[in-house]
């Protein structure tokens, strides 16, 4: 079975531009997260969706990130514009919540470099 | 406001010897407890988990502990091998804090030296 599909691997692009990062989670999983990965916060979550719907976005730094899943198998993360500081690595996750332990499983990530 | 605490960033253990990495967390709703491991360039892969019903859990090499009284988790690896060297998270979840998501520690590096 496929993982969680992330694109692109790594971006780097000039201060101010828009990025967007897309993934695809695992097929029959119900919940999607975007997690950000930086050396002096570690793992934090910025949202997640449940059967499409955003449930917690508490953790989205500021307007200029936003997020969408249109559908079951696709869901994309936006910054615009982008900033230095928004250089991280982002991973996108999913599960079937609960049900199956909460386990979580994340995609290989995506590394943006923001300049 | 940190609720889940990995207060070693680093750890070194020799090939054969037992690996002990420790997780503190702060929130009494959290009631399901995780171990990732990460490699470089590489997303968290699951490891082991338990549940606050339990005080251990075991999977080969990897036993997880739990002490809810004192709000603290261990992950023990007997033995080491050079192939455990990562990063390893704990992570914990509970209903009433954000749901179902998973709130991640900082991460522990291990290093297990031949």
């Amino acid at each position: 079975d496929a993982g969680v599909i992330q694109s692109p691997r790594h971006e780097v692009t000039e201060m101010g531009q828009e990025v967007t990062l897309r993934c695809k989670p695992i097929s029959g999983h119900d919940y999607l997260f975007w997690y950000r990965q930086t050396m002096m916060r570690g793992l934090e979550l910025l949202i997640y969706f449940n059967n499409n719907v955003p449930i917690d976005d508490s953790g989205m730094p500021e307007d200029r990130f936003s997020a969408k899943m249109p559908n079951a198998s696709f869901s994309t993360l936006k910054i615009q514009p982008s900033e230095p500081r928004d250089s991280a690595v982002y991973f996108c996750a999913s599960s079937r919540g609960r049900t199956s332990g909460n386990t979580i499983y994340f995609g290989e990530g995506s590394w943006l470099t923001v300049v | 406001d940190q609720q889940v605490k990995q207060n070693s960033p680093s750890l070194s253990v020799q090939e054969g010897r037992i690996s002990i990495l420790n997780c503190d967390y702060t929130n009494s709703m959290f009631d399901y407890f995780l171990w990732y491991k990460k490699y470089p360039a590489e997303g968290p892969t699951f490891l082991i988990s338990i549940s606050s019903i339990k005080d251990k859990n075991e999977d080969g090499r990897f036993t997880v502990f739990l002490n809810k009284s004192a709000k603290h988790l261990s992950l023990h690896i007997v033995p080491s091998q050079p192939g455990d060297s990562a990063v390893y998270f704990c992570a914990a979840s509970g209903l009433g804090n954000s749901g179902y998501a998973l709130n991640f520690g900082k991460g522990t590096s291990l290093l297990v030296t031949p």
